[in-house]
């Protein structure tokens, strides 16, 4: 089984700041990561994803994220954050085999103002 | 692609009354999942299904809540009798075959469920 933690349930950040959103993960075996975003009174939208190769994955909306395997940690990052990325933000892993179960963390909200 | 469509998008009913939520996945999907969003619990999936066979519902959380997918493009939540812990939103998701894909799941805009 996987255990996904988001240890900030809410992080405030000025418009054009950086961000990062951190995002540690459990597991005896193989995983595959994935960010998720929710903007108010919408369903989930994949950000970005890590399945195998390079460990920094590029998403869409200028997001990235780097895959540490010692860490067990997925961190999301945004160099210079707009006001559109205030939302709901999920991490979720699933391991490598036949299932497809997800199990999501308990998601960041990132509130970004002026 | 519409993507996943959910119906009602809001539904308020009484205690003790039957729900039932509607899920059409994206065509040619061929897993579907079933999740509950909280404030006090997060995002919980309940089942999912894969080519229309339930694979795993350890997450329904009694016997008042059922699940069914009678066919690849259809598949309904029912909740008898609904109580007010029930209130949440309930999201339907899909994903194309597994075995070596993406396992993206694309998900509904959901249904805001309220039992008063």
């Amino acid at each position: 089984a996987q255990s996904v933690t988001q240890l900030d349930s809410q992080v405030p950040v000025f418009e054009e700041a950086p961000v990062e959103l951190r995002c540690n993960y459990s597991s005896s075996v193989s995983v595959y990561l994935f960010w998720y975003v929710q903007y108010p009174n919408q369903g989930l939208q994949l950000l970005l994803k890590y399945l195998s190769g390079s460990t920094l994955v590029k998403g869409i909306n200028g997001f990235e994220a780097e895959f540490n395997k010692s860490q067990t940690s997925f961190h999301l990052r945004k160099p210079s954050v707009h006001i559109s990325d205030t939302a709901e933000y999920f991490c979720a892993v699933r391991d490598t085999g036949t299932a497809s179960k997800l199990t999501f963390g308990t998601g960041t909200r990132l509130q970004v103002t002026l | 692609d519409a993507g996943v469509i959910q119906s009602p998008r809001h539904e308020v009913t009484e205690m003790g009354q039957e729900v039932t939520l509607r899920c059409k996945p994206i065509s040619g999907h061929d897993y579907l999942f079933w999740y509950r969003q909280t404030m006090m619990r997060g995002l919980e999936l309940l089942i999912y299904f894969n080519n229309n066979v339930p694979i795993d519902d350890s997450g329904m959380p009694e016997d008042r809540f059922s699940a069914k997918m009678p066919n690849a493009s259809f598949s309904t939540l029912k909740i008898q009798p609904s109580e007010p812990r029930d209130s949440a939103v309930y999201f339907c998701a899909s994903s194309p075959i597994s075995g070596g894909a993406t396992n993206e799941q694309f998900f509904g805009p959901g249904t805001r469920l309220t039992v008063l």
